[in-house]
């Protein structure tokens, strides 16, 4: 079975904090997903990876950096949080170039006070 | 702009058929792709359909038309356990790289 694993299940920081999201999955898969998710909003893509140092943005990926050091594992950065980054956030990973079935981690619920 | 288009909510009751219809209007298409999320999980992957027509899995099935930019999740014998959020989601590109492009998800409800 696929797993992809996530740091933290539920986090609280303050405002203006350096917040760390990490994800790692066990199944050398290629691409890697940083998503939010919010009520009536549906995913929003943040950043993805399809290949290690590799990332490319997505749809909103302002207020936001990533890593990815190694194949299993790429970390989402919320280099000064504020208070509109309150959300859940996915991390999603996926083989092949299709990348059209993609296995998700159980999410990060991040809240900014 | 790229979007996707699903219905918000629906409801339907035990043992019932329902169908949730998917409409796309993106760059390219190379493959229409649904997930099921229940409350406080995470998405899973349902189907897939890069070529038109009818892809049966059990009690579920999804359906393309690319002519028409349109797809549906049909769910047949509905079951409480469906109860979730469905996402129809885009691959609008057939390289290296490609990320997907999701629809705000449409919740279904089924009662007793």
């Amino acid at each position: 079975d696929v797993k992809v694993t996530q740091s933290s299940r539920y986090l609280v920081k303050r405002t203006g904090e350096k917040v760390f999201l990490e994800c790692v999955q066990d199944m050398d898969h290629e691409n890697m997903f940083w998503y939010r998710q919010d009520p009536g909003l549906g995913l929003r893509l943040i950043y993805f990876s399809y290949d290690v140092k590799m990332k490319e943005k997505g749809d909103i990926p302002e207020g936001y950096s990533v890593s990815r050091e190694k194949k299993e594992r790429f970390s989402l950065i919320l280099e000064s949080a504020s208070t509109n980054q309150t959300s859940m956030y996915l991390c999603a990973s996926s083989t092949g170039p299709s990348a059209y079935e993609q296995y998700f981690g159980p999410g990060t619920r991040l809240t900014v006070t | 702009g790229q979007s996707l288009e699903q219905p918000s909510e629906v409801t339907a009751v035990e043992g019932a058929i329902v169908q949730i219809n998917c409409t796309y209007q993106t760059s390219g298409f190379y493959g229409l792709s649904w997930y099921q999320q229940h409350d406080g999980g995470a998405p899973t992957f349902l189907s897939y359909n890069a070529l038109d027509g009818l892809e049966e899995t059990g009690r579920f099935s999804s359906f393309l038309s690319r002519s028409d930019s349109y797809g549906y999740l049909l769910l047949q014998e509905l079951q409480m356990k469906d109860s979730a959020s469905y996402f129809c989601a885009v691959r609008d590109r057939d390289q290296a790289g490609t990320a997907l492009i999701f629809g705000k998800g449409t919740t279904l409800s089924v009662s007793s």
